[in-house]
């Protein structure tokens, strides 16, 4: 068990929607970041946010956003899906965001239909 | 940009084989390296990293890197692999005091009992 905690573990849509990952990061990780995990794209990075503030962008659309609470939980909203957004969204935290050792959840898997 | 070049996406083994995954990454300053392993089923986790110093750096389960600044790699290598050892393995790069770490595109490793 990492400490990361990511929910819902599975989720299946329509194309259209719009969902909500959750992830709450180790206990004292400031740092919260979001990857893309598909078959023919590897692990793509998407976001990072240190104590409540955007850090970096990867390559994440503008149909998804995400946030950083006070409480350091962190959300990565996904709206008007496509039948390519369906993959595995991990998360990952570390204690400041500028050495790199993360430590990853289990992962969201989305299914748009 | 940074990028992270993994040169194998399948490898097969038999067991006691020894094992070379290549990992070439594009940054040309000072960076952190790292190789993470993905068991079935679990999230991704720290196999070994490579901050400073001795270029040779060991890892868990018997796992090793070898950092070679002028070939920009960082090639993992175990010299007898076991059942257990299948799994998904992804080099990654970070920036020194950067705040975004890329992953490869992972290298699938079976091997056969």
């Amino acid at each position: 068990d990492s400490g990361v905690t990511q929910t819902p573990k599975h989720l299946i849509t329509a194309t259209g929607q719009r969902v909500t990952l959750r992830c709450s990061p180790r206990s004292g990780d400031l740092s919260v970041y979001w990857y893309q995990q598909s078959l023919d794209q590897g692990l793509q990075f998407l976001i990072h946010y240190y104590n409540g503030e955007e850090r970096a962008k990867g390559n994440i659309l503008e149909r998804f956003s995400a946030q950083q609470f006070p409480d350091l939980h962190s959300e990565l909203n996904l709206s008007s899906l496509e039948l390519g957004d369906s993959a595995l969204y991990f998360c990952a935290s570390s204690v400041s965001g500028a050495d790199g050792e993360l430590f990853f959840g289990e992962g969201s898997r989305l299914t748009v239909l | 940009a940074q990028s992270v070049s993994q040169h194998n996406h399948h490898v097969i083994l038999s067991e006691a084989a020894s094992l070379e995954l290549g990992c070439n990454y594009s940054y040309g300053g000072t960076v952190n390296l790292f190789w993470y392993v993905q068991y079935p089923g679990q999230h991704l986790q720290l196999l070994l990293k490579y901050f400073s110093g001795d270029p040779l750096v060991k890892g868990i389960k018997g796992f090793e890197a070898e950092f070679i600044k002028s070939k920009f790699s960082f090639n993992l290598r175990k010299p007898s692999v076991q059942w257990s050892d299948t799994a998904e393995y992804f080099c990654a790069v970070n920036e020194d005091g950067g705040f975004k770490t890329i992953f490869g595109a992972g290298t699938r490793l079976f091997v056969k009992a």
